[in-house]
């Protein structure tokens, strides 16, 4: 399709596992964002990826999460030795390289730490 | 510190009438507002911006007003209909730098047939 797309669409993993989420943008937006949202709450943003320049990790909430971004496409959001207060709802968007235009969001990675 | 707040978490409204969704933020350097639907287990949709220049916008049955004075927006859908029904999150962000939104924490708005 020729929206975000966002895998695996739901993750059930145990407390103290490493899992990958994956986000493909839209073809040609070459800004990527990662955001979360836990129950009850508005969206988090996680990290922005622009192009080649170094990415903006300013809302990683702990060194235990990590994204890469390869080729200036396909993204991967890494949380290592999950814990419980990482079960949430990731969703990745999309947009062109400009602030004017709207992002763009996949339906998201549910991830439930047991 | 939540720099976007939506103080309202659900409203109910008369399909056929006007539902009002409101959010205030707090930091004036703000220069980019965005209104999001998101529908369960589906991404936000985007809806309609502005920009703090202007203190209106339109797109069909939706109409997002700005006041930066009071540091408010809101959104206007009239007339309501029952597909309107999801939650709906208002989000900031600079036109500048890593574009990234702040966001409200969502309304729930539920549209009577």
């Amino acid at each position: 399709g020729a929206g975000v797309s966002q895998s695996p669409s739901n993750k059930v993993t145990e407390k103290g596992k490493d899992v990958e989420l994956r986000c493909d943008p839209i073809s040609g937006h070459t800004a990527l964002y990662w955001y979360r949202q836990s129950l009850g709450q508005g969206l988090e943003f996680l990290i922005y990826f622009q192009g080649n320049s170094a990415p903006d990790k300013s809302g990683l909430p702990s060194d235990r999460f990590s994204a890469e971004r390869t080729g200036g496409s396909v993204s991967t959001l890494t949380i290592q030795r999950t814990q419980q207060e990482d079960s949430a709802v990731y969703l990745c968007a999309s947009s062109p390289w400009d602030g004017n235009q709207p992002q763009h969001f996949g339906d998201g990675t549910r991830l439930s730490i047991l | 510190d939540q720099q976007v707040k939506q103080n309202s978490p659900s409203l109910s409204v008369q399909e056929g009438r006007i539902s009002i969704l409101n959010c205030d933020y707090t930091n004036s350097m703000f220069d980019y507002f965005l209104w999001y639907k998101k529908y369960p287990a589906e991404g936000p949709t985007f809806l309609i911006s502005i920009s703090s220049i202007k203190d209106k916008n339109e797109d069909g049955r939706f109409t997002v007003f700005l006041n930066k004075s009071a540091k408010h927006l809101s959104l206007h859908i009239v007339p309501s209909q029952p597909g309107d029904s999801a939650v709906y999150f208002c989000a900031a962000s600079l036109l500048s730098g890593t574009y990234k939104y702040i966001f409200g924490t969502g309304t729930r708005l539920k549209v009577l047939a």
